[in-house]
């Protein structure tokens, strides 16, 4: 079956950094996503994997080990603005569609 | 550039009534998506759309249809809504020729049926 995991919530300090995990089981793998939106609005593209390793774009970056069906989005030096749910997608690879897991909603406290 | 531009954002139905949401984006995507957004279920595909003119069933397509005329619109109807069709409706487009491309989303109908 397909199924994607994410903590429902979290909790950190402005300042820190937090990592968000992600587990997924598929039937194929074609890449994996992160995608964050705030609440009221729509999802926007954060990150893309696909080959094992740590990808990083300025304070976010994003790991993915295949072999495990493991994923983190981590996030540094968080801002208030960061506040907001984080998305974890995984491409099939049988289908080609995109099964997304029901988000972690992510509170930056001062 | 608007990218991917939804309406109505609101819309309040009666139980049994009718109404059509339009998707239109002008990024000369070929793939385009309808999902449901319902509180701890996450985003579900509806439908989707490989190009013009072809249309294929998500994972939750019951009570929907949609269709594909032109390249840029895609349209989501609903012919008879039901109370269960309250949700928040995204609509997505993207390139498919690279695997890295993603999805880009609209900014939702906020849809209640009563």
């Amino acid at each position: 079956g397909q199924n994607i995991d994410q903590p429902t919530e979290m909790t950190a300090t402005e300042g820190a950094i937090v990592q968000i995990n992600c587990t997924y089981q598929t039937s194929g793998f074609n890449g994996l996503f992160w995608y964050q939106q705030h609440a009221g609005e729509a999802p926007t593209f954060l990150s893309y994997n696909v080959l094992d390793g740590l990808e990083e774009k300025g304070r976010f970056s994003s790991f993915l080990s295949r072999s495990k069906g493991y994923s983190y989005l981590l996030l540094k030096e968080l801002q208030m603005k960061d506040s907001a749910s984080y998305l974890c997608a995984v491409r099939d690879g049988a289908t080609n569609k995109l099964i997304f897991g029901t988000g972690t909603l992510l509170a930056v406290q001062p | 550039n608007a990218g991917v531009t939804q309406t109505p954002k609101f819309r309040v139905l009666k139980t049994g009534q009718s109404m059509t949401l339009l998707c239109a984006q002008d990024m000369n995507h070929e793939y385009m998506y309808w999902y449901r957004q319902d509180p701890g279920m996450g985003l579900r595909l509806i439908h989707y759309s490989v190009g013009e003119g072809t249309t294929a069933k998500g994972e939750v397509p019951d009570g929907y249809n949609v269709s594909r005329l032109k390249k840029q619109n895609f349209l989501l109807g609903l012919e008879s809504a039901a109370p269960s069709q309250t949700s928040v409706y995204f609509c997505a487009s993207s390139y498919v020729r690279q695997n890295n491309q993603p999805q880009h989303f609209g900014d939702g109908t906020r849809l209640s049926i009563l």
